[in-house]
């Protein structure tokens, strides 16, 4: 079983409509949770974190925590052309060296 | 505030070559680690330094993959012998912490074809 699992679409969406990333995780102890986009050919670049159950908005971002249920999600509100890239779920335990564990990736297309 | 730099940032090397990339962090970050990405997976941890000692190298392959940062500044990774399957981009990070945030960023990678 994989740590971090994301579907790797690609979830094409058309523009202004919410795009909706998933991510599951299979580690208990895991406390803090990322969320990256990667555009093609770019570096990483981290757009939310999240540590507790709940929602965790940013603009028109929204991550979403369920820790009993392993699971958490990106919402994009209003999405744009612009939002079109790889996005990537990040997992980390508590303590210790602080590595973070990466999911393959979500690739969304956003049309307008 | 200057980003993470790396280089070069593409490198074209035959199977059984050697290669070294490099890496500065970002002034004052004391965590850095280096990261293999294959095409369409997410990055996969080689090393964690956090200073000039080293934290996790546990995925790290030993026998042909070493990497140093002697100042606990900068920092190396090398490859030798190179093989087909390290074709990948080699991303350092450096970490951020504090004012409640905890932050990785990205050097843009470099970018190595083997053949």
């Amino acid at each position: 079983q994989k740590e971090v699992e994301q579907n790797s679409g690609p979830l094409s969406v058309p523009e202004g409509a919410i795009a909706s990333l998933n991510c599951t995780y299979s580690d208990r102890v895991s406390q803090s949770f990322f969320w990256y986009r990667q555009y093609s050919g770019k570096s990483p670049e981290l757009i939310m974190s999240i540590y507790s159950n709940g929602d965790k908005e940013d603009g028109r971002f929204t991550a979403q925590l369920n820790k009993a249920s392993q699971y958490v999600s990106l919402l994009i509100r209003d999405s744009q052309p612009s939002d079109s890239a790889t996005y990537l779920c990040a997992v980390r335990r508590s303590g210790g060296s602080y590595i973070p564990t990466f999911g393959r990736g979500t690739s969304l297309i956003v049309h307008p | 505030e200057a980003g993470v730099a790396q280089s070069p940032r593409y490198k074209i090397i035959e199977k059984r070559q050697s290669v070294a990339f490099w890496c500065n962090p970002i002034s004052g970050h004391a965590t850095l680690y280096w990261y293999q990405q294959i095409l369409g997976q997410g990055p996969k941890l080689l090393i964690q330094f956090q200073n000039n000692g080293v934290v996790d190298d546990s995925q790290l392959p030993k026998d042909r993959f070493s990497a140093e940062r002697l100042k606990g500044v900068d920092s190396t990774l090398k490859i030798q012998p190179a093989k087909l399957e390290d074709s990948a981009v080699y991303l350092c990070a450096s970490r951020s912490v504090g004012g409640g945030t905890d932050t990785q960023y990205f050097g843009p990678g470099t970018r190595l074809t083997v053949l």
